[in-house]
């Protein structure tokens, strides 16, 4: 099955510096890379995502890079505030006759003020 | 629209006893989701169902666990007997194609603490 590794775990940023969280898969029938963010004693939502027929997607301070050759796929966001502080989990789709998602570890970002 | 309702948002009880967890998915959504999240760690596929159908099961701890989808709408995910390793958050969500990939929905959780 598909096994999602991420990285680092845990992340400490300067408010206003940038921040870059790297997801990698295994199985290469992945294809939607979504990245969930947590925040305390909440409920996981989709920040930003990325398919695979593109390689690079941003929304205002954020944005994702994907590397289908490295399976690899990373979650950038610059000038970082203290609101951005929260868990950060990427994930792999794959879809067939049903569509399955695999999570990666998370990784804590904290933005300091 | 309304999103991913899921009851009871906490839960206490002793290891042995049994519970259960409901959830109502967004209205339309095909494809309902269970994880279990242990603190610090993403969430961990349990089942997963479309309509009222199980299309995933493979991790689920079926000498405890088990989960229902009557009707292909509300579901239920019993824990019997519990375990103290079982506590964690228990998340629902939904999506709405089947085969399609498109963005899961998560409801609040529900924080099973086995003592």
């Amino acid at each position: 099955g598909e096994n999602v590794e991420q990285h680092p775990s845990t992340l400490s940023v300067q408010e206003g510096d940038s921040a870059v969280i790297k997801c990698t898969y295994s199985d290469s029938a992945s294809n939607y890379f979504p990245w969930y963010k947590q925040e305390l004693g909440k409920r996981p939502q989709l920040i930003i995502d990325i398919r695979s027929n593109v390689g690079e997607k941003k929304d205002q301070r954020i944005a994702v890079t994907l590397n289908k050759t490295a399976k690899h796929f990373s979650l950038h966001i610059t000038e970082t505030q203290p609101e951005d502080s929260a868990v950060y989990f990427c994930a792999a789709t794959m879809s067939g006759g049903y569509q399955k998602v695999t999570f990666g570890t998370g990784t804590k970002l904290q933005v300091i003020p | 629209e309304a999103g991913v309702a899921q009851s009871p948002r906490y839960k206490i009880i002793e290891k042995r006893q049994s519970v259960a967890f409901w959830c109502n998915p967004i209205s339309g959504h095909a494809t309902l989701y269970w994880y279990q999240q242990i603190l610090g760690q993403g969430p961990k596929l349990l089942i997963q169902f479309q309509n009222n159908g199980v299309v995933d099961d493979s991790q689920l701890p079926k000498d405890r666990f088990s989960a229902e989808r009557l009707k292909g709408v509300d579901s239920t995910l019993k824990i019997q007997p519990a375990k103290l390793e079982d506590s964690a958050v228990y998340l629902c969500a939904s999506s709405f194609r089947q085969s399609m990939n498109t963005e899961a929905f998560f409801g609040q959780g529900t924080r099973l603490t086995v003592v």
